[in-house]
């Protein structure tokens, strides 16, 4: 049983550019969640898709944008990228909105 | 607004002294907290969950418990593959999970 999936595992982008990350979700998973990791510091919570809508969202700019699809995979936006969005990009699935997050092994984005 | 903070920051143990990691919290519509266990550079991997004070939860050297404002992660007769950032979230009524900033265990051989 496949667990949660992100590509591309590493990524550099130069400032000002864009970028779309992608997640699949665990097998029998319905929604997904993006967290954002800066070295040394916790996930801080981006954004929560559920039946492809946004359902909650954190602390981040509209820069930060996203979809779900209807196989419930998802995918994280980021335009007009700046030096601190470098971090590792962290997508996690649950059985509903309400259930245990599970997490993927992350993207780390690098900024230049 | 809801907080998470985890002590210690580091910790160093022998291999089998054992030790207890602390997550206080403060969050409005508990449902739920969680510890994670991160190694360097991957994802968070799912350890355990705690929904009211009392509970009590085990896995292999591992021991969560809660209480109202606070969790504890015992770790008993630690390995050196123990070693990892240990990450503690709240989820609230918003369905958000709020991390702390993680304990950072070596365990020393």
């Amino acid at each position: 049983d496949a667990g949660v999936t992100q590509s591309p595992t590493h990524l550099i982008k130069t400032r000002g550019q864009q970028v779309t990350l992608r997640c699949s979700p665990k097998s029998g998973h319905d929604t997904v969640s993006w967290y954002q990791q800066a070295l040394g510091q916790g996930p801080q919570f981006i954004f929560q898709y559920y039946e492809e809508e946004e359902r909650q969202r954190g602390n981040f700019p509209d820069r930060f944008s996203g979809h779900q699809f209807p196989n419930y995979s998802s995918e994280l936006n980021v335009n007009a990228l700046l030096l601190g969005d470098s971090a590792l990009y962290l997508c996690a699935s649950s059985n509903s909105p309400t259930d245990t997050q599970y997490f993927g092994p992350g993207t780390r984005l690098t900024v230049l | 607004e809801d907080q998470v903070t985890q002590s210690p920051e580091a910790l160093r143990l022998q291999e089998g002294e054992s030790s207890s990691l602390n997550c206080s919290y403060t969050v409005s519509g508990l449902r739920g907290l969680f510890w994670y266990r991160q190694d360097p550079g991957k994802g968070p991997e799912f350890l355990f969950t705690l929904y009211s004070a009392g509970e009590e939860k085990e896995k292999e050297r591992l021991k969560a418990t809660l209480t109202k404002k606070e969790s504890f992660l015992h770790i008993t007769a630690p390995k050196p593959e123990d070693s990892a950032t240990y990450l503690c979230a709240v989820n609230n009524a918003g369905n958000m999970l709020t991390f702390g900033g993680g304990t950072r265990l070596m365990v020393k051989p």
